[in-house]
């Protein structure tokens, strides 16, 4: 079974406080995903990556910056952390070819107080 | 751009009846459609997919058909149990996109006794 693991369930930081996400994935995907839940908005895209060292924005990057070292780690980063920021974070891996279905971790619920 | 439009939720049904929740979208391009499910407490996971018109993806009694003319992709289960209580989420990918869903705002469905 596929794993995607976050390491956090939940996380409460304070404004203005660097926070880092971190994700694991065990089956070599080649593509990783961040996505933030929020209620009536679904889910949005933060960034992906799909190779050590490559990132691109998705529909929402202002404010976060992401890191992909190894191939199987994927962290978001919020700079300086800000109560608008407070959701859930789902990360995601797939394989790169078409159509890989994507496996998403369990969340990290982050509130910014 | 791409988007997905859900019907809103929450839909409350009792044991043994007909579901459907109504998905269309938009798309540049020629898309594939997914349906993924979101249990309590969980990550998402892939419900079914159909890649291309007049596809129809299946599993565990649910059943979407994917409508070019309509730009539909609506899910189906006959007999819902209240182990299906979850959230459910419309998506699409555009070919090209490196795996890079665009994701509905979820329906809840809360199947009762």
């Amino acid at each position: 079974d596929v794993k995607v693991t976050q390491s956090s369930r939940y996380l409460v930081k304070r404004t203005g406080e660097k926070v880092f996400l971190e994700c694991v994935q065990d089956m070599d995907h080649e593509n990783m995903f961040w996505y933030r839940q929020d209620p009536g908005l679904g889910l949005r895209l933060i960034y992906f990556s799909y190779d050590v060292k490559m990132k691109e924005k998705g529909d929402i990057p202002e404010g976060y910056s992401v890191s992909r070292e190894k191939k199987e780690r994927f962290s978001l980063i919020l700079e300086s952390a800000s109560t608008n920021q407070t959701s859930m974070y789902l990360c995601a891996s797939s394989f790169f070819r078409d159509n890989s279905p994507l496996h998403f971790g369990n969340g990290t619920r982050l509130t910014v107080t | 751009g791409n988007s997905v439009t859900q019907m809103e939720g929450p839909v409350t049904l009792s044991e043994e009846a007909f579901l459907t929740i109504n998905c269309t979208y938009t798309a540049t391009g020629y898309p594939s459609l997914f349906w993924y499910v979101q249990y309590p407490g969980e990550g998402l996971q892939l419900l079914l997919k159909a890649t291309k018109a007049d596809d129809k993806g299946s599993n565990k009694g649910f059943e979407a058909t994917y409508r070019k003319e309509t730009t539909s992709f609506h899910l189906e289960k006959g007999s819902v149990q209240v182990s299906d209580s979850a959230v459910y989420f419309c998506a699409l990918r555009v070919a090209g996109t490196a795996s890079k869903l665009t994701f509905g705002t979820g329906t809840r469905l809360q199947v009762t006794l």
